[in-house]
């Protein structure tokens, strides 16, 4: 158990529809980063906040848009959804925002567009 | 911009032989390495670490990693590996600059030990 909660755990909907990922981090980190994963394109960093702040962004699509809450909790947002954003969507938190500190991860939220 | 070639997707190994999974690198700048293990229905958990110092990074599970700047490869190697290595492994980069929060992964390999 990395310490890293994510909720729900899976998701079904259909195509049009909008969505929320909830993410807790670990007690004390205070970075939280957002991948997709999906088997044709790998794991893709979506977005990183730290401390409240957006700190680095990736290949997030303009659908998605992501926030951290003041007790650092994190929500990713999925918006006119496509077949293509059915994926594995993973939360990660590290203590700092620095890039050599080891990323905790949980276990996923696995998201069903039909 | 970084990049991380993994240049296996699949490596299928009997149980207690060695196994080296390859992991080659591209950046302008000085790097961080690291390599993640993704067990079945789970998350990823760091394996091991490279920031700086000695080039052979030694992790959890008996795994061990080299650093290699010329060759720009952070290589990962076990001597004997068993059923419970079957995963998914994952090599990723993160550069040393202070504006640089990204951290890039590979493509992924998995690793199908047999008996």
């Amino acid at each position: 158990d990395s310490g890293v909660t994510q909720t729900p755990k899976h998701l079904i909907t259909a195509t049009g529809q909008r969505v929320t990922l909830r993410c807790s981090p670990r007690s004390g980190d205070l970075s939280v980063y957002w991948y997709q994963q999906s088997l044709d394109q790998g794991l893709q960093f979506l977005i990183q906040y730290y401390n409240g702040e957006e700190r680095a962004k990736g290949n997030i699509l303009e659908r998605f848009s992501a926030q951290q809450f003041p007790d650092l909790h994190s929500e990713l947002n999925l918006s006119s959804l496509e077949l293509g954003d059915s994926a594995l969507y993973f939360c990660a938190s590290s203590a700092s925002g620095v890039t050599n500190n080891e990323q905790f991860f949980g276990p996923g939220t696995r998201l069903t567009v039909l | 911009a970084q990049s991380v070639t993994q240049l296996d997707s699949q490596v299928p190994v009997f149980e207690e032989a060695p196994v080296e999974l390859r992991c080659n690198y591209s950046s302008s700048v000085s790097v961080y390495l690291f390599w993640y293990v993704q067990y079945p229905n789970q998350g990823l958990q760091l394996l091991l670490k490279y920031l700086s110092g000695s080039t052979l990074v030694k992790g959890i599970n008996g795994f061990e990693a080299e650093f290699n700047k010329s060759q720009t490869s952070f290589h990962l190697r076990k001597p004997s590996v068993h059923i419970s290595d079957t995963a998914e492994y994952f090599c990723a980069v993160s550069d040393t600059n202070t504006g640089g929060f990204k951290t890039i992964f590979g493509a992924g390999t998995r690793l199908f030990v047999k008996a």
